[in-house]
């Protein structure tokens, strides 16, 4: 089977503007998962997607936002970008979402904001 | 509230020596608990993880983990340390509620060296 993956992997903005990251996970695997990565804050949670529904969402501003599509596929949205938003942004997928199934990681999407 | 702490920062083991990365948790209820690997530029690799019954869990690549519940501690080991298992090393927790809300240590890095 295929891996996650993501698109695209590397991001370049502007204080302001407003990006769009995807995540296709494995096939089978209904729940998706964004996490946040940075050297300061380490890796943060930011939200869970299953059957097109938000099951859980981190302590981030409402500027971040996400959705799922009916094939699983699934975007987060950063409106409004600023500085602190440059990370890396890595999307999960897992068969269900109960909290012991094993989240299979993409690569990530290394995001710069200037 | 959750958390996961990773005591060390770095690791530095000698190769064929045997290495260990400590993980201790705080959690309410029943922890399911994970170890991921991140290599450069890569998103996270599974290695094992502990739900219930046996206390020691062995995964990926030779390595294993020793659950401890009086210690809230989950340990990942090697035997034998290889120069290529010089990475971060990621400790995780299941937040209670069930979901895929991974709470995430603040990773140790572990050089081996030749």
């Amino acid at each position: 089977k295929a891996g996650v993956t993501q698109t695209p992997r590397y991001l370049i903005k502007t204080r302001g503007q407003q990006v769009t990251l995807s995540c296709s996970p494995i096939s089978g695997h209904r729940s998706v998962s964004w996490y946040q990565q940075t050297p300061g804050q380490g890796l943060q949670f930011l939200f869970e997607y299953f059957s097109e529904t938000q099951r859980n969402k981190g302590n981030f501003p409402g500027r971040f936002s996400g959705r799922q599509f009916s094939n699983s596929r699934s975007e987060m949205n950063v409106s409004t970008l600023e500085l602190g938003d440059s990370a890396l942004y890595l999307c999960a997928s897992s068969v269900g979402t109960s909290g012991r199934e094993v989240q299979f990681f993409g690569p990530g999407t290394r995001l710069t904001v200037l | 509230a959750q958390s996961v702490a990773q005591p060390e920062d770095q690791v530095n083991v000698a190769e064929g020596n045997p290495l260990t990365v400590k993980c201790t948790y705080s959690v309410s209820g029943n922890p399911y608990l994970f170890w991921y690997v991140q290599y450069p530029n890569r998103g996270l690799q599974f290695l094992l993880k502990y739900i219930t019954g046996d206390n020691l869990v062995k995964g990926s690549y030779g390595f294993e983990a020793e659950f401890n519940k009086s210690q809230t501690s989950f340990h990942l080991k090697k035997p034998s340390a290889l120069v290529s298992d010089s990475a971060l090393y990621f400790c995780a927790v299941s937040a209670s509620g069930g979901y895929n809300k991974l709470i995430f240590g603040a990773g140790t890095r572990l050089a081996v060296h030749p």
